[in-house]
């Protein structure tokens, strides 16, 4: 079993649609959730942390659920560019630093 | 707007041919991490280092790869010898690690095919 897994997707929405994603880790010391965002043939570029008590972004929010071991993300009113890959990355306690990306899910947003 | 240096960007080789791909991180980022990416198994971590010391490269095929960061405005990753089944993408990215924050910049990537 992978240490953080994502629905590959893809998922297939209409302009203006709500989406949401979610993301499991099994490693219960992780300490720090972010969410990327990766265009095709690009790099990851981060997108927004996800906080324990939520956060919001513009359109995007991001949720911690601790007890269960998951994030998700919540992109409200689609747009076309938001066409790409979002990857959910989980870093462990402790001050390595060291981050673990999930597989990423895909999202096609249609006109 | 800072960037994270990748060379090659693209590599073809052929199989048992070396391969050194060169990353220069962001000045002032103490961790540089080393990932994989491929269709099947995504972004994998394959080492990283904090201050030039290799903290973890478990994630690494020991016998062929090494990665290395001879000094602060250089890491590299070596494939020796080098096969069809490390084709895939290398991306170098850092960070400046501080307790509660790990932000990364990713570099553009290394593509490599190897034939």
């Amino acid at each position: 079993r992978k240490e953080v897994e994502q629905d590959p997707g893809p998922f297939n929405v209409p302009e203006g649609a709500t989406v949401a994603f979610n993301c499991t880790y099994s490693n219960s010391a992780s300490q720090s959730f972010f969410w990327y965002r990766q265009d095709c043939r690009k790099e990851p570029k981060l997108l927004m942390s996800v906080y324990s008590s939520g956060n919001e972004d513009g359109r995007f929010t991001a949720q911690l659920n601790r007890a269960s071991q998951y994030i998700s993300l919540l992109i409200r009113d689609s747009k076309l560019s938001d066409s790409a890959t979002y990857l959910c990355a989980v870093r462990y306690s402790g001050n390595t630093g060291k981050l673990i990306f999930g597989q990423g899910t895909t999202l096609q947003v249609k006109p | 707007d800072a960037r994270v240096t990748q060379t090659p960007r693209h590599k073809v080789t052929e199989m048992g041919q070396e391969v050194t791909m060169r990353c220069q991180p962001i000045l002032g980022h103490n961790t540089v991490f080393w990932y994989r990416q491929t269709m099947m198994q995504g972004l994998e971590l394959l080492a990283y280092f904090r201050n030039r010391a290799p903290l973890d490269d478990s994630g690494m095929p020991k016998d062929r790869f090494s990665a290395e960061m001879p000094d602060a405005t250089l890491a590299t990753l070596k494939i020796q010898p080098s096969e069809p089944r490390d084709s895939a993408v290398y991306f170098c990215a850092s960070g400046l690690v501080l307790p509660g924050a790990n932000v990364l910049t990713f570099g553009a990537g290394s593509r490599l095919t190897v034939l």
